[in-house]
């Protein structure tokens, strides 16, 4: 079975300095490695994605997470957060199986709160 | 850029009626999904859906739930008798065959009274 963790359920940060948002996961076979973002009353929209090859992946709005197998970890970051970043942020793991389909299996979520 | 759609937007309900939330998936897209996020918590999977039939479904997604694929188009998740632990945003996702990211819809956010 898979886990994930996200170790801030809250993280304020003023406007215009850097953010690490924390994850770790559990896993027993290779997995898919996503950060979705959900503003105030919308859906989940996709930040970045793990896939394979190169650890540092980044996405948009600026966002970059670092893949680290041996510490099983994810986490996201951005050097110089805006206002407009004010939202939860999830992450999620999925692995492939034989059925050809994905569960993906969420953290909790981090409410990032950035300060004027 | 295709997207997931979902309707209604907010669905409000009485304890014990039927509710259906219907989905519009990518077209090319073959795998289903829904997913549910009771205020304040983390999304969790329900069910997912190929072929016409569940692939998986997890211990939430009970006998009051139902999933169809009534046309070549719309996804539906029906909730028999609803509770009001059944109140939550409602998600649907698709992807496609070999693929490796689920697309998200907005979401339905169900109230039971």
């Amino acid at each position: 079975a898979q886990s994930v963790t996200q170790l801030d359920s809250q993280v304020p940060v003023f406007e215009e300095a850097p953010v690490e948002l924390r994850c770790n996961y559990s896993s027993s076979v290779s997995v898919y490695l996503f950060w979705y973002v959900q503003y105030p009353n919308q859906g989940l929209q996709l930040l970045l994605k793990y896939l394979s090859g190169s650890t540092l992946v980044k996405g948009i709005n600026g966002f970059e997470a670092e893949f680290n197998k041996s510490q099983t970890s994810f986490h996201l970051r951005k050097p110089s957060v805006h206002i407009s970043d004010t939202a939860e942020y999830f992450c999620a793991v999925s692995y492939p199986n034989s059925g050809g389909y994905q569960k993906v299996t969420f953290g909790i979520g981090t409410k990032l709160q950035v300060i004027p | 850029e295709p997207e997931v759609t979902q309707t209604p937007s907010h669905q409000v309900t009485q304890m014990g009626q039927e509710v259906i939330l219907r989905c519009v998936p990518i077209s090319n897209h073959l795998y289903f999904y829904w997913y549910r996020q009771i205020l304040g918590q983390k999304v969790e999977f329900l069910v997912s859906f190929y072929n016409n039939e569940i692939s998986e479904k997890s211990e939430i997604f009970d006998d009051q739930f139902s999933v169809e694929r009534p046309d070549g188009s719309n996804f539906t998740l029906k909730i028999r008798s609803t509770k009001l632990e059944d109140s939550a945003m409602y998600f649907c996702a698709s992807s496609e065959v070999g693929g490796h990211e689920q697309f998200f819809g907005p979401g339905t956010r169900l109230t039971v009274l």
